[in-house]
């Protein structure tokens, strides 16, 4: 068991380009979530998929947010058109058991729009 | 809105001694709550969690008390160690969604040799 991988773990770009994150989940995890934790607070949650499918976004994930999962494996999520207000670090989670909510974490991807 | 409050940002506690950490939630649809340990440069590490239909959980060291009346959980740790020096974060999920974590914003625990 390889835990929750997340690529890059940091990301430095200028305002207006286009960003791109990679999450591994653990293999057997059919529940994958993002969240974003800016200094100061705690993770908020930004979407959530199950397998392939997106059930559940936040008001947080603007239009220029997007993410995908195409075979209920790995995730991606992209931020086009970057701003400063965009930094901070973006957390990965995955879980399965219905019977049990705790989520596994990778280590994140730090993000600075400059 | 801050459904989930812990209004400690920190705490400094004696090594060997008890560490208690507190948190406060408003929102009555949650029904499962979990604490997570965070390093810096790390993400959230899970610690130990609690259903709503039980007041009490312990797992070695760490033990969650659930006071659902007063929408009050607290986490113990005990004997306090060096290597407990870390963000702890509270977290509520609510039944039948989608078992999206709400956090609080974090208590910096140091604990002193």
């Amino acid at each position: 068991d390889t835990g929750v991988s997340q690529d890059p773990r940091h990301k430095i770009t200028k305002r207006g380009q286009n960003v791109t994150f990679r999450c591994d989940p653990i293999s057997e995890h059919n529940r994958l979530y993002w969240y974003r934790q800016t200094l100061g607070q705690g993770p908020e949650f930004l979407t959530y998929f199950q397998n392939e499918a997106q059930l559940e976004k936040s008001r947080l994930l603007s239009d220029r947010f997007s993410a995908e999962r195409p075979k209920g494996s790995f995730s991606t999520l992209e931020i086009q058109r970057t701003e400063q207000g965009d930094s901070a670090m973006y957390l990965c989670a995955s879980s399965f058991n219905r019977d049990s909510y705790e989520q596994y974490f990778g280590p994140g991807t730090r993000l600075t729009v400059t | 809105d801050q459904q989930v409050k812990q209004n400690s940002p920190s705490l400094s506690v004696q090594e060997g001694r008890i560490s208690i950490l507190n948190c406060d939630y408003t929102n009555s649809m949650f029904d499962y709550f979990l604490w997570y340990k965070k390093y810096p440069a790390e993400g959230p590490t899970f610690l130990i969690s609690i259903s709503s239909i039980k007041d009490k959980n312990e797992d070695g060291r760490f033990t969650v008390f659930l006071n659902k009346s007063a929408k009050h959980l607290s986490l113990h740790i005990v004997p306090s160690q060096p290597g407990d020096s870390a963000v702890y974060f509270c977290a509520a999920s609510a039944l039948f969604g989608n078992e999206k974590l709400t956090f609080g914003t974090g208590t910096r625990l140091t604990i002193i040799p």
